[in-house]
């Protein structure tokens, strides 16, 4: 079974430009979710979706950031305009909607951002 | 609002020795609590989870985890660590209704001395 995929890995941008994220989840997985992890913390929840539907984006700066999933299967994750404060590992998870499996989540690798 | 405390940014630990990773919560009702590690490079990897039941659970890699409700704890263990067990340890919490998405802690670093 194929993990979660994210692309790119790395990034490297200047302040003010724009920069996506895009994350292609375990297939069959309905739950989607983008993590931020600054150097030397723990992953923060910046949006959830059930299918292609937001469940959670209370934590989700919306002045600069976006997230879609239109489909319900892969999903693209903006930042425009970027800060240096934006400069992190960038996780996306998945998992299956039933029951309490949905709290084991699968993780990819992750994109890491730089801002300068 | 839920939180989680990893009271050790860093630990050494020397090879064959036995290691304990202290995390404590902060939630009103009964938490799902997880432990995932994290290697460089690598995603986060699902070491073990609690939801209810045995208070003591295992995990892969040989690590175990036991739930202390009066201490509002969930601690990690392994009774002999291996080189390749040096990484990042998180543990996190689930409130068990609602959004799904999980409450980490800042992490510890474990180092593991020849």
């Amino acid at each position: 079974e194929a993990g979660v995929a994210q692309s790119p890995r790395y990034k490297i941008i200047e302040k003010r430009q724009s920069v996506a994220f895009w994350c292609n989840p375990i297939s069959g997985h309905a739950t989607l979710y983008w993590y931020q992890q600054i150097l030397g913390q723990g992953p923060k929840l910046l949006i959830q979706f059930q299918n292609n539907g937001v469940v959670d984006d209370s934590q989700l700066p919306k002045d600069r950031f976006s997230a879609e999933r239109l489909k319900g299967v892969d999903s693209t994750l903006k930042i425009q305009p970027a800060k240096l404060e934006d400069s992190a590992v960038y996780l996306c998870a998945s998992n299956s909607a039933g029951g309490l499996d949905r709290y084991e989540q699968y993780f990819g690798p992750g994109t890491r951002l730089t801002v300068t | 609002a839920q939180s989680v405390t990893q009271p050790d940014i860093h630990i050494t630990v020397s090879e064959g020795a036995s290691l304990e990773l202290r995390c404590n919560y902060s939630y009103g009702a009964t938490p799902y609590l997880f432990w995932y590690v994290q290697s460089p490079g690598q995603g986060l990897q699902l070491l073990l989870k609690y939801f209810s039941g045995d208070t003591l659970v295992q995990g892969i890699k040989g690590f175990e985890a036991e739930f202390k409700r009066s201490q509002s704890s969930f601690n990690l263990r392994k009774p002999s660590v291996h080189w390749s067990d040096a990484a990042e340890y998180f543990c996190a919490v689930g409130e068990g209704w609602g959004a799904d998405g999980l409450t980490f802690g800042k992490g510890t670093h474990l180092i593991i001395q020849p």
